[in-house]
């Protein structure tokens, strides 16, 4: 079975511009969970979405949106991107009521 | 506020030999533990998970135990090799009935070393 697929693997933003990053879960697996990893936060939490609907947010500012769609993929979108936003955005795909969370590869987003 | 610590940055063993990690929380309310190993550029891999209601969980190499009453938890891995060496993460999460919460909080993570 194919884990969590993340695209891009790596991408390089200016201040102000807007990103979008997607994620594929895990066949079956219809929760997505998004988080933000940097060396100073650790792994923070941003938002969690199951059939479409957002069912949990982290304590993020507005700047950080997201979306599920019908087939149970995800994407994240930031606007106006700071600096601070630098950071290794990881996606996790788990069952609906499973308390295990699988992690993709990341996006590597490094804002200039 | 952490609510949940990972005191040791880091950690040395030699190969063949026990390594502990350890894991502190706060928050009574989290009923369920995951440790995740990462190498870096990758995303975190699960490697073993506990329920509140159990205080031991063993798949193969490593055993998770699991100290409601002092809230630590500690991942034992038996033999070390040198492969295991990676940061590793603990996590809470906590269901309250019938409630939909599935965050994972985490702590900093260990740099764990498995000396050859």
């Amino acid at each position: 079975k194919a884990g969590v697929t993340q695209t891009p693997r790596y991408l390089i933003k200016t201040r102000g511009q807007q990103v979008t990053l997607s994620c594929s879960p895990i066949s079956g697996h219809r929760s997505v969970s998004w988080y933000q990893q940097t060396p100073g936060q650790g792994l923070q939490f941003l938002f969690e979405y199951f059939s479409e609907t957002q069912r949990n947010k982290g304590n993020f500012p507005g700047r950080f949106s997201g979306r599920q769609f019908s087939n149970s993929r995800s994407e994240m979108n930031v606007s106006t991107l700071e600096l601070g936003d630098s950071a290794l955005y990881l996606c996790a795909s788990f069952y609906g009521t499973s308390e295990t969370q699988y992690f993709g590869p990341g996006t590597r987003l490094l804002v200039l | 506020d952490q609510q949940v610590k990972q005191n040791s940055p880091s950690l040395s063993v030699q190969e063949g030999r026990i390594s502990i990690l350890n894991c502190d929380y706060t928050n009574s309310m989290f009923d369920y533990f995951l440790w995740y190993k990462k190498y870096p550029a990758e995303g975190p891999t699960f490697l073993i998970s506990i329920s509140s209601i159990k205080d031991k969980n063993e798949d193969g190499r490593f055993t998770v135990f699991l100290n409601k009453s002092a809230k630590h938890l500690s991942l034992h891995i038996v033999p070390s090799q040198p492969g295991d060496s990676a940061v590793y993460f603990c996590a809470a999460s906590y269901r309250r009935s019938g409630g939909s919460n599935y965050k994972l909080t985490f702590g900093k993570g260990t740099l764990l070393t498995v000396n050859p």
